[in-house]
């Protein structure tokens, strides 16, 4: 009965691959976000999806793509990847923009 | 330094003390939540005070919204050792910038 969930949890790859990660939540929410966190802890947002809508788009680098294919899925692709992308990327969801969100477990993806 | 900004950066305390953390803003913001993340995990909603409020309470948890100074107190009392885990807050701007995190503050309960 998990709210927000992510798979994989963990993801070791090598650089100038491309890889997915996907987020699901059950809570009906409309609103579902991607946030980048690295070494430092720092959390910063990449993208938010609202009813399909992409409503936040962070000068994030064109390799990182959002994808939902319906309003309870946010999954994020990214190509080419590059050291600089390892981080913890956490999906969360929330009822309305910007209100109290809910965080997925976080995954922690580690490019060699 | 950045939007949402906790201090300090690092609070270790005995079991039993209060624990106060702080954040400040530099924007207009409609509201300020403040999250919890235990180490390897994800974060964990504990409040939300809005601009029209002055002070919020949750079970050991007091909040303090100042928006004349734009600052924000976290006040954790009779602290536990499974308090420990960095502290994160969160503005909502009111212009319709992105919601922003600060770097957190990492909060150890000593037994």
């Amino acid at each position: 009965d998990t709210a927000v969930s992510q798979t994989p949890k963990y993801l070791v790859t090598q650089m100038g691959n491309d890889k997915s990660i996907k987020c699901e939540q059950n809570l009906g929410h409309d609103t579902m976000y991607w946030y980048k966190q690295d070494s430092k802890k720092f959390l910063k947002i990449m993208f938010s999806y609202n009813n399909k809508e992409l409503i936040i788009n962070e000068t994030v680098p064109n390799r990182f793509s959002p994808k939902s294919p319906d309003k309870a899925h946010l999954n994020l692709h990214i190509n080419s990847l590059e050291l600089g992308d390892s981080a913890v990327y956490f999906c969360a969801s929330s009822q309305e923009d910007v209100e109290t969100q809910y965080f997925g477990p976080g995954t922690r993806l580690l490019v060699l | 330094s950045q939007q949402g900004e906790e201090d300090p950066q690092a609070l270790s305390i005995q079991e039993g003390e209060n624990a106060t953390m702080n954040c400040s803003y530099k924007t207009s913001i409609n509201n300020l939540q403040w999250y919890r993340q235990n180490s390897g995990r994800g974060l964990v909603h504990l409040i939300l005070i809005r601009s029209n409020e002055r002070e919020k309470h949750s079970g050991r948890l007091r909040v303090t919204l100042d928006t004349s100074k734009k600052s924000s107190s976290l006040l954790i009392t009779a602290s536990r050792a499974a308090d420990t885990a960095s502290y994160f807050c969160a503005t909502d701007p009111y212009y319709g910038q992105n919601f922003v995190f600060g770097p957190g503050t990492r909060l150890s309960v000593l037994p």
